[in-house]
């Protein structure tokens, strides 16, 4: 059965700083892994999809990895602001079109 | 708006009545999905449609009843709800077969309070 962690639960950084977020998966047999961001109240947004034959992906200052022998994908935000305060969600999908496992979420606070 | 559409946005329902969400999706996918968030808790899968077939009931109590009539829409009929099904209920699309490396869409969620 997959299970999806995400660390740290909650991160506070001043902005302009870059980070890291951390997110890991116990079964390697995954077809993809999604990157989300989730503001208080509202629905997902999705940022990055990685496949599982794919090693990272980009998107603006957004770049995520994925290392499926180590089941870890990480989530890196650079020259963080403040409008990147949110919740930031992984899940591993093991088929197409089958179902998502999320993690609990890292929520992110970037500080002015 | 990301292509999959809520409606309502916001619900408040006594226990004895028997309303219904909705999910529209226009970016051709052909499965759907409803996902439940309560506070502090990962994102739970209810229900998995795949060419509009039901294809995963994920131990959802009878009180949540989904319908998904065409590809394009998704339903989730409520009734006798208790005060622990109040949560963010959003739905998701995806391309379930074929080409390409579609990834998932959610909805902006209705929240639902019951009372």
């Amino acid at each position: 059965k997959q299970e999806v962690t995400q660390i740290p639960a909650a991160l506070s950084v001043p902005e302009g700083e870059n980070l890291v977020l951390n997110c890991s998966f116990t079964d390697s047999a995954i077809y993809n892994l999604q990157w989300f961001r989730q503001d208080p109240g509202k629905g997902l947004t999705s940022l990055l999809l990685i496949q599982s034959s794919q090693r990272e992906q980009t998107s603006g200052r957004l770049n995520a990895s994925l290392d499926k022998s180590s089941g870890r994908s990480t989530l890196y935000i650079a020259a963080s602001q403040p409008g990147d305060s949110a919740t930031y969600l992984c899940a591993a999908s093991r088929n197409q079109g089958g179902k998502l496992i999320f993690g609990q979420g890292t929520e992110l606070s970037v500080k002015p | 708006e990301t292509g999959v559409t809520q409606t309502p946005r916001h619900l408040v329902m006594g226990m004895t009545n028997k309303k219904s969400l909705k999910c529209e999706q226009h970016l051709g996918h052909n499965a759907m999905y409803w996902y439940k968030q309560s506070a502090k808790k990962p994102l739970e899968l209810m229900f998995v449609y795949s060419l509009e077939e039901r294809v995963e009931n994920n131990s959802v109590p009878s009180r949540f009843s989904p319908e998904c009539p065409n590809s394009s829409h998704l339903f989730l009929h409520l009734h006798t709800l208790q005060p622990e099904d109040s949560a963010l209920y959003l739905c998701a699309s995806s391309q379930a077969m074929g080409a390409g490396a579609y990834g998932y869409t959610f909805g902006s969620g209705t929240r639902l309070t019951v009372v």
